[in-house]
């Protein structure tokens, strides 16, 4: 298995260009979730799927958009970049919203929004 | 609003030495409490997952505890190597509504020299 895989690993962008990034999962979890990382405030939640076509806002979802047409891809759009949103983002799993599991995260893709 | 603190902010030891990271939450009311490993500029891998209704879980030279009457949980690493040096984040689950919901401590840096 490939685990939680994520493109593109670096990005950089100009104030209001949009983008989509990336995340895939091959181990059949329902639960998808987007963080951002960023120094001095830890990972914070963006959004999460409990499952294909559900999805919900975290604790930052200004500015993002996810949908999730199918288990494995839930991708995250930036719709008008800020400087703002400068940060390394991550996609995490899990089999499902229930704490009794596990939550695995990708490699991250790292923002720049000049 | 739960809050998740660890200390110390960083660490530098000798190889060879056993060493503790705390963990420490305000809500008490928890479902489970997973510690991260995040090595620069990468993702975060999964060490140890501990549900509310255990009290420690070991992987090898890793033990991980959970004590949440005192808002408590530490990861002890025995005889440390320098491949150990890294990010170590604990995150807790609160369960029921949060719908999959980490919260993260900032994180403690650990350096192991030879």
């Amino acid at each position: 298995n490939a685990g939680v895989t994520q493109t593109p690993k670096f990005q950089v962008l100009k104030t209001g260009q949009s983008m989509t990034l990336q995340c895939a999962q091959d181990m059949n979890h329902e639960y998808m979730s987007w963080y951002r990382q960023d120094p001095g405030m830890g990972l914070r939640l963006i959004h999460y799927s409990v499952g294909a076509g559900i999805t919900d806002q975290g604790e930052v979802p200004n500015g993002y958009n996810v949908s999730r047409s199918t288990t494995e891809d839930f991708p995250l759009r930036l719709l008008s970049a800020a400087p703002s949103q400068t940060s390394v983002y991550f996609c995490a799993s899990s089999y499902s919203w229930d704490s009794s599991y596990e939550q695995y995260f990708g490699p991250g893709t790292r923002l720049t929004v000049t | 609003k739960q809050e998740v603190t660890q200390i110390p902010a960083a660490l530098s030891v000798p190889e060879g030495e056993n060493l503790v990271l705390n963990c420490s939450f305000t809500d008490s009311a928890i479902y489970n409490l997973q510690w991260f490993r995040q090595d620069p500029g990468k993702g975060l891998t999964s060490l140890l997952l501990i549900q509310s209704s255990q009290r420690e879980q070991t992987s090898g030279r890793l033990n991980a505890s959970l004590d949440k009457s005192s808002g408590r949980s530490t990861l002890y690493i025995a005889a440390s190597q320098p491949g150990d040096s890294a990010t170590y984040l604990c995150a807790s689950h609160a369960g029921g509504t949060s719908y999959g919901k980490l919260t993260f401590g900032q994180g403690t840096i650990l350096t192991v020299h030879p």
